[in-house]
């Protein structure tokens, strides 16, 4: 069970609007740790969506984007279309164990 | 272009022991900390291991402490997983990447299949 709890699934229609949460449930993570955004297609490898909370890297739409707060983080997906459908991680840094964590992944299924 | 290629996997049976090579070409290997994450079939991201850019130091999940290695040889910008006492639930595709301050995986490779059964 990972300290970063995602919903395993979520879906929406074409041109809606969803969000897939990730919860902290350790201390070990605190409010000022980042939380980083993992996109990964059907059959590829994972490719980073967000870093450092709420930044993009170049060539992410505008579409994607995220928010942190104290113990949760989020992130957003408007204009849904239909190769957004992926699998969508959320990862930290625990600061005690000296352990990078991953979520347990969220499946965007677009309908 | 910067690109990240893993190679090593195969079937292996229980209790014994394989090495992940990751070959890094297009940017400065030396200058770039680097992990091991495994995804085991139709499973989430679980990492196992980091060393930082001039191996100084390394750190490992607890499920792998004591078995696996990470270590890297900079002249040839490669970095190695050594895995041994593996177990069937060790089985999942072994992707590298690569640690930027700030952006902990930044760059992924494409995965290599270790698949541990008898």
């Amino acid at each position: 069970q990972s300290v970063l709890t995602q919903p395993p699934s979520v879906s929406g229609a074409p041109g809606q609007q969803v969000t897939i949460a990730c919860n902290v449930t350790t201390s070990n993570i605190g409010a000022t740790s980042d939380v980083h955004w993992y996109q990964q297609l059907p059959g590829t490898a994972p490719n980073l969506l967000i870093y450092r909370n709420t930044h993009r890297p170049s060539g992410v739409p505008a579409r994607f984007s995220a928010s942190r707060s104290a113990t949760s983080a989020s992130l957003a997906i408007t204009g849904l279309q239909a190769d957004d459908e992926a699998d969508y991680y959320c990862q930290s840094y625990d600061s005690s164990l000296n352990a990078w964590v991953f979520g347990g992944g969220t499946k965007l299924t677009v309908l | 272009q910067v690109h990240l290629v893993e190679s090593g996997g195969k079937v292996v049976q229980p209790g014994g022991s394989l090495r992940l090579s990751c070959a890094a070409s297009g940017f400065t290997f030396s200058t770039h900390g680097m992990h091991w994450v495994r995804q085991a079939p139709g499973r989430g991201l679980e990492w196992v291991a980091f060393i930082r850019d001039d191996g100084s130091k390394t750190f490992y999940a607890d499920f792998v402490k004591g078995r696996f290695t990470v270590s890297r040889d900079n002249s040839k910008s490669t970095l190695f997983l050594q895995m041994d006492s593996l177990r069937p639930d060790d089985t999942a595709l072994f992707y590298c990447a690569r640690y930027s301050s700030g952006y902990p995986f930044d760059l992924w490779g494409q995965g290599t299949l270790v698949t541990v059964s008898s």
